[in-house]
């Protein structure tokens, strides 16, 4: 059974920075692209980031571009992402989930069930 | 930046069907993808490449796709399909994960 558990959500002020950390279980992660998205409370579902297999292709939403940092361990089975410079409106869920990428298209075909990242003073 | 504009909510009575729908410049020349999120529950993937199901997800679950529209059909719809569903596309110009906004599916 495939399985994502991502961890290190909390409550951080303005300003500061959080590591989230997605362990993988259930099937082989290195062949994979694997993504970040998020949800703030009552809204809808928002991209945050993908990596491929590799690490060689990494893309984020201009939203985090130059705040969040991506990465990957395959010999660990984990997935990260750094959060820097943290802002009230990256408060959401944040979801660690797998991508099916074919023919320059990819979508997610399992989800994590989510870490709550809370930005307030 | 390439968007998707789905309706805010849809309601439907059990037994009938429910169509939401995606809206998208040209989005029938992209892989439309559509997911069904129930309160406190991660997302689950219900239709994938316009029209194709994962194992476990029933046939009353169908996708179409053409010119600026792409539609979810809910057959026969149950009370647990009650739900908020997305669509998403990747914007290969800008290589990014586009979602839309997410129907909420009433079931009366």
């Amino acid at each position: 059974e495939v399985q994502l558990v991502e961890s290190g959500g909390g409550l951080v002020k303005p300003g500061g920075s959080l590591r989230l950390s997605c362990a993988t279980s259930g099937f082989t992660f290195s062949p994979y692209r694997m993504n970040w998205v998020r949800q703030a409370p009552g809204k809808g579902l928002e991209w945050v980031s993908s990596i491929s297999s590799s690490s060689s292709y990494i893309y984020y939403a201009d939203s985090v571009k130059g705040r969040f940092t991506v990465s990957r361990d395959n010999a660990k089975n984990s997935l990260y992402l750094q959060m820097n410079s943290l802002r009230a409106e990256d408060t959401a869920v944040y979801y660690c989930a797998r991508d099916r990428w074919h023919d320059s298209s990819g979508y997610i075909d399992h989800w994590g069930l989510g870490t709550l990242v809370t930005v307030s003073s | 930046s390439y968007e998707l504009t789905q309706s805010p909510s849809v309601s439907v009575a059990p037994g009938q069907t429910a169509t939401i729908a995606c809206g998208g410049n040209d989005i029938g020349s992209k892989s439309v993808h559509w997911y069904q999120q129930k309160p406190g529950q991660a997302p689950v993937l219900v239709v994938h490449d316009e029209s194709d199901r994962p194992s476990g997800i029933p046939e009353r679950f169908s996708g179409s796709n053409s010119a600026n529209t792409a539609t979810l059909t809910i057959s026969r719809v149950e009370a647990g399909d009650e739900a908020d569903y997305y669509c998403q596309v990747w914007d290969s110009r800008r290589d990014r994960m586009v979602f839309g906004g997410g129907t909420k599916l009433t079931v009366l």
